[in-house]
C-alpha cells in the first residue's frame, strides 16, 4: 500500500459526459502528480500540483482540468469524452516539492468510455 | 529532449533463470534521476529504485541489481534467481532538473514472464 488513495477505482460512462477522479496524498506529502496510462500512449505525464497550485503541465487535453485542495487532495476533470479517453488513470504524491523524490502511485482508476 | 527506451517488450523465463531489463535514456541535461517501477498484474505501480545522475555506483537488493553507465545512457535491471512473483511490467522512468518539474518519462514498459 502506497499510501495514495485515488477514486472510484472503476469508472463506466458515455461519450460527451463528464467525470471527476480523486485522489488523496501521502500524508505530508505537497506534490501531486496525475499520469495516463493507455495501450497505445503508455504511461504519460498529464499534470502537477504543488500545494495546491499548478507546477507543470505535460500532454493534458484542453477538456481536462485540475485542481489541488487547501487539505491537498486532487481532482482531475475529464469532459466531452471520447472513446480515446479510455485509460487507466494514476496519481502519483512525492514529498516537499523538491526535485528527485521518488513519486508514490495509487492504484488508479480505470476509465472505460462507451 | 528526454526520452527513455526499453527495447525489449517482453521476455519469458523459466523460475531460478536469471533475466536483464534494458534501459536506455537520452536526455541532454547533466542533472537528472533515474527510476524503475514495476507494474504485478494487480495494476498498481510500485516504486524500486532512483538514482541520481552523479552516482554511478551499481546497487544489490536481494535478487535485485542496477547497473547504472552513463557512458552507455544505460540503468538495467538484473534479476537473480527470478520468481513467479516477478513477474510484472517493468518500466524504467526518468526526470530531469532543468525540465522544471518534477515529471517522470517513462520507457513503453517490459513485460516479463516468470514460468514455474
Amino acid at each position: 500500500d502506497s499510501g495514495v488513495t485515488q477514486t472510484p477505482k472503476h469508472l463506466i460512462t458515455a461519450t460527451g459526459q463528464r467525470v471527476t477522479l480523486r485522489c488523496s496524498p501521502r500524508s505530508g506529502d505537497l506534490s501531486v502528480y496525475w499520469y495516463q496510462q493507455s495501450l497505445d500512449q503508455g504511461l504519460q505525464f498529464l499534470i502537477q500540483y504543488y500545494n495546491g497550485e499548478e507546477r507543470a503541465k505535460g500532454n493534458i487535453l484542453e477538456r481536462f482540468s485540475a485542481q489541488q485542495f487547501p487539505d491537498l487532495h486532487s481532482e482531475l476533470n475529464l469532459s466531452s469524452l471520447e472513446l480515446g479517453d479510455s485509460a487507466l488513470y494514476f496519481c502519483a504524491s512525492s514529498g516537499g516539492g523538491s526535485w528527485g523524490y521518488e513519486q508514490y502511485f495509487g492504484p488508479g482508476t480505470r476509465l472505460t468510455v462507451t | 529532449a528526454q526520452k527513455v527506451t526499453q527495447a525489449q517488450t517482453e521476455i519469458s523465463v523459466v523460475e531460478k533463470e536469471d533475466v536483464t531489463l534494458d534501459c536506455v535514456y537520452e536526455t541532454r541535461d547533466t542533472t537528472y534521476y533515474l527510476f524503475w517501477y514495476k507494474q504485478p498484474p494487480s495494476g498498481e505501480l510500485v516504486f524500486l529504485i532512483r538514482r541520481n545522475s552523479f552516482d554511478e555506483q551499481n546497487e544489490i537488493s536481494g535478487r535485485y541489481s542496477w547497473n547504472f553507465q552513463k557512458s552507455t545512457s544505460s540503468f538495467n535491471f538484473t534479476i537473480t534467481a527470478s520468481q513467479v512473483v516477478d513477474s510484472a511490467v517493468y518500466f524504467c522512468a526518468l526526470s530531469e532538473a532543468q525540465s522544471g518539474s518534477e515529471k517522470l518519462v517513462f520507457g513503453k514498459g517490459m513485460k516479463l514472464t516468470v514460468n514455474p
